[in-house]
């Protein structure tokens, strides 16, 4: 069953942390995105990439940062330079950057600070 | 740079009303419009999209959208809604030029009544 599998599903930061969040696919997708999502603004891109060893930033991208080494993950690490971390994050895929391709997202990841 | 508002943030309906929520986009070029559902606890779905031909596109679960070019608008419609519906729904946009990502607006949260 092809799909985006997102992990863990809760995490919890301490200050000065660094915490990294998984994010893997079994679509064959190309391209692949991380979101946050806070109540009331929708979601905001962090960052994409179209293919392997290679990413863009987005919208938000202070304080994240990201690796593909591999076409299936795309992980994201939040730092500590993100002072505000506390979001539910969400994983997309799509076939190509194409703009008329759909995405797929993953369940998420709700992270919280202690 | 693209953007997208959606101006109903909290809409309540009782099951069999109709419904529409609004979407506004702002670029000036060609653009493919979509709409995505969350339903509580579940990941983000692709409700439809709209690409070029027609301006009236239909998705699943009877929802329908218009795109209307000189008002910059893509509203989504049902004429009958279930409780089955009830949901956070998300207009984005995506353009063939400059990133390569969807820009979301900021979700409208609807309850149905039954």
């Amino acid at each position: 069953d092809g799909g985006i599998t997102q992990s863990p599903k809760y995490l919890f930061r301490k200050e000065g942390q660094n915490v990294t969040l998984s994010c893997e696919q079994n679509l064959n997708h190309d391209a692949m995105y991380w979101y946050r999502q806070d109540p009331g603004q929708g979601l905001r891109l962090i960052y994409y990439s179209q293919i392997v060893n290679d990413f863009q930033k987005g919208d938000i991208a202070e304080g994240y940062s990201v690796s593909r080494e591999k076409k299936e993950s795309f992980p994201l690490t939040v730092t500590s330079a993100q002072k505000n971390p506390t979001a539910f994050y969400l994983c997309a895929s799509s076939a190509s950057t194409r703009s008329n391709q759909p995405q797929h997202f993953g369940d998420g990841t709700r992270l919280s600070i202690l | 740079a693209q953007s997208v508002s959606q101006h109903n943030h909290h809409v309540i309906l009782s099951e069999a009303a109709s419904l529409e929520l609004g979407c506004n986009y702002s670029y000036g070029g060609t653009v493919n419009l979509f709409w995505y559902v969350q339903y509580p606890g579940q990941h983000l779905q692709l409700l439809l999209k709209y690409f070029s031909g027609d301006p009236l596109v239909k998705g699943i679960k009877g929802f329908e959208a218009e795109f209307i070019k000189s008002k910059f608008s893509f509203n989504l419609r049902k004429p009958s809604v279930q409780w089955s519906d009830t949901a956070e729904y998300f207009c984005a946009v995506n353009a063939p030029t400059g990133r390569r990502a969807l820009t979301f607006g900021s979700g409208t949260r609807l309850q149905v009544q039954p």
